[in-house]
């Protein structure tokens, strides 16, 4: 069965300063994978999929297969980014995806 | 608009009770799906449907039972055999597709749950 890891409960960063939250998988084939943002009071919402490649708010990640990893990084922190991230997984071809437990970015002005 | 909609915001249950929490999208979406959100937890998949008429247990699925009569509509209930049922209760759809096209699921609101 697939699993999603973010070590992190808590990441506290000051403005300006690079962010990584950090997201580590298990599973054998070759899934999907998800990164999800919870912004106070409001909806959990896509931010971006590996598949589409793109950076969305600064935001970027990339899939290391080697090293079964999907980091979301952004080279310089703003107070609005502050919010809950969840990391996804999907296996190919299926629909039923598995959520990290979520590392809260707090941006520290 | 499209959207989702989780109805009630707020729900309390006595002891003992069942409760429906309601889930309607209008995206024309074939997959819904329940997840729990507890604190320190994540999300746990409860119950999901791929089409009408037919539903999947999730990781979670004791003391929760789901229908899926009408393809906007996946209400779930909360049994009296659930016995931890306070939590923030997540509806979300997607497209059947895995391709190009599906970007990823559309969440609901929620509904928070507390049992009095």
């Amino acid at each position: 069965a697939q699993r999603v890891t973010q070590p992190e409960k808590l990441l506290s960063v000051f403005k300006g300063a690079p962010v990584e939250l950090k997201c580590n998988y298990s599973y054998s084939g070759s899934p999907e994978l998800f990164w999800y943002v919870q912004y106070s009071r409001q909806r959990l919402q896509l931010l971006l999929r590996h598949i589409s490649r793109e950076s969305i708010k600064g935001f970027t990640a990339d899939l290391n297969k080697g090293e079964t990893s999907f980091h979301l990084k952004k080279p310089f922190a703003q107070e609005e980014d502050s919010a809950m991230y969840y990391c996804a997984l999907r296996p190919g071809g299926y629909q039923k995806v598995t959520f990290g437990t979520g590392t809260k970015l707090q941006v520290i002005p | 608009d499209g959207g989702i909609t989780q109805s009630p915001k707020y729900l309390f249950r006595k002891e003992g009770q069942n409760v429906t929490l309601s889930c309607e999208q209008n995206l024309n979406h074939d997959a819904m799906y329940w997840y729990r959100q507890d604190p320190g937890q994540g999300l746990r998949l409860i119950y999901y449907s791929q089409i009408v008429n037919d539903f999947q247990k999730g990781d979670i699925a004791e003391g929760y039972s789901v229908s899926r009569e009408k393809k906007e509509s996946f209400p779930l209930t909360v049994t009296s055999a659930q016995k931890n049922p306070t939590a923030f209760y997540l509806c979300a759809s997607s497209t059947s597709l895995s391709g190009t096209g599906d970007y990823g699921y559309t969440f609901g609101s929620g509904t928070r749950l507390t049992v009095v």
